[in-house]
């Protein structure tokens, strides 16, 4: 069964950075494309970056683009989401998302979510 | 960019039909995902590729798309269908995943 373990939210202050993880223990990710998607507290879904299954094929949203960045170890089955210049839009919980094939197919896993709070 | 809408909200009684719609431009022409949401919970797919159900969803659960016009469908409603579903769009021309901003269903 695919478990996705997310780790890496809290409190960071504008203008600050944050490194989200997201580690799956039960089916090899590899061959999955991989996304982070957020969560306003009260608010809709929105997508914010993409991989494809090696990591070479990444996707931004406009709002992060050129501030966040979306990577992945294979070797180590783990999902990760550099977060720089961080703003007070981007307080939300950021789930990490397994796509059921390439990067362009459905979702069919997500973690639990992991609530990153920008505030001074 | 492409634009996804969804109504706000729904009501239904229960044992009755519950339809959510998302409406996008030419909507017809992509794969639509439907996704469902509970309070404090991960959204979890309930329709893919407009029509088809995951492993574990209920027949009662159906989709369609065509025209500008994607369908949610959810017969013989029951309490524990209350939620927050999502649609969600890949979009070709930006290379960009779009959600619809959501329908929370209410089962009176």
């Amino acid at each position: 069964e695919v478990q996705l373990s997310q780790s890496g939210g809290g409190l960071v202050q504008p203008g600050g950075s944050l490194k989200l993880s997201c580690a799956e223990s039960g089916v090899n990710l590899r061959a999955s494309g991989m996304s982070w998607v957020r969560q306003a507290p009260g608010k809709g879904l929105e997508w914010v970056s993409t991989t494809s299954p090696s990591g070479s094929i990444t996707y931004y949203a406009d709002s992060v683009k050129g501030r966040f960045t979306i990577s992945r170890d294979n070797s180590k089955n783990s999902l990760y989401l550099q977060m720089s210049r961080l703003r007070a839009g981007d307080t939300a919980f950021y789930y990490c998302v397994k796509h059921a094939t390439t990067e362009t197919s459905p979702s069919d896993f997500w973690g639990r979510g992991t609530l990153v709070t920008v505030s001074s | 960019s492409y634009e996804l809408t969804q109504s706000p909200s729904v009501s239904v009684a229960p044992g009755k039909t519950a339809t959510i719609t998302c409406g996008g431009n030419n909507i017809g022409s992509k794969s639509v995902h439907w996704y469902q949401q509970k309070p404090g919970q991960a959204p979890v797919v309930v329709i893919y590729y407009d029509s088809d159900r995951p492993s574990g969803i209920p027949e009662r659960i159906s989709g369609s798309n065509s025209g500008n016009t994607a369908t949610l469908s959810i017969s013989r409603v029951e309490a524990g269908d209350e939620a927050d579903y999502y649609c969600q769009v890949w979009d070709r021309d930006t290379d960009h995943w779009i959600f619809g901003g959501g329908t929370k269903l209410t089962v009176l």
